[in-house]
């Protein structure tokens, strides 16, 4: 089956620690996306990445960080510089520059 | 940047009606795209807009691109239990350089339908 899978699930951290969430996907798109979702509230592009070895700033990119090494993966990293970081985070990927996003399950990160 | 205002912010119906949901924009999109998001999971890509004034169907989901390409709505005919979720509104520009694929969300439509 073709699409997107985002590992894990739901995720439990302590202030101050980083934490990585996984994104792959199968479907051969060249661009990838992160998104944070917040509760009430639409999605906010935190990075995206148009090739491999290539991304950008989205509109909330401070506190994260991510790496584009293969084409099927685009992890991300939730630094302990991010203030808020508790929240929903969902990936999506796209196979050209008008196609549409397709999302994956999303992460529900907890940090206390 | 860009600013997409969606409405209503919830509805409550009963099973059987029809529902209609809106996005405006203050600024232009080349693309306009409806997602429906179930709790805890992901949104799915109910239908995707390219032309102005294109109207499109998806079963009993049909929406339309403005034309001004400033706005889209959303219709749902004969609402089903199932239908219960949130609906965002996204709008595309697809200029180039960095704002390649980026979308710009709604804030979503809460649908609650009652049996």
């Amino acid at each position: 089956d073709g699409g997107i899978t985002q590992s894990p699930k739901y995720l439990f951290r302590k202030e101050g620690q980083n934490v990585t969430l996984s994104c792959e996907q199968n479907l051969n798109h060249d661009a990838m996306y992160w998104y944070r979702q917040d509760p009430g509230q639409g999605l906010r592009l935190i990075y995206y990445s148009q090739i491999v070895n290539d991304f950008q700033k989205g509109d909330i990119a401070e506190g994260y960080s991510v790496s584009r090494e293969k084409k099927e993966s685009f992890p991300l990293t939730v630094t302990s510089a991010q203030k808020n970081p508790t929240a929903f985070y969902l990936c999506a990927s796209s196979g050209g520059q008008i196609d549409e996003q397709y999302f994956g399950p999303g992460t529900r990160l907890t940090v206390t | 940047g860009q600013q997409l205002n969606q409405s209503p912010q919830s509805m409550f119906i009963q099973e059987g009606e029809d529902v209609s949901m809106n996005c405006t924009s203050s600024s232009i999109f080349n693309t306009w795209l409806w997602y429906k998001q179930d709790p805890g999971e992901g949104p799915v890509l109910l239908i995707a807009l390219y032309k102005a004034g294109e109207l499109t169907s998806n079963g009993r989901l049909t929406a339309q691109f403005g034309i001004t390409r400033k706005d889209s709505f959303l219709n749902i005919s004969a609402s089903i239990p199932s239908d219960v979720g949130i609906y965002f509104c996204a709008g595309q520009t697809n200029a180039g350089g960095t704002s390649y694929g980026k979308l710009t969300f709604g804030q979503g439509t809460i649908l609650t339908v009652h049996p």
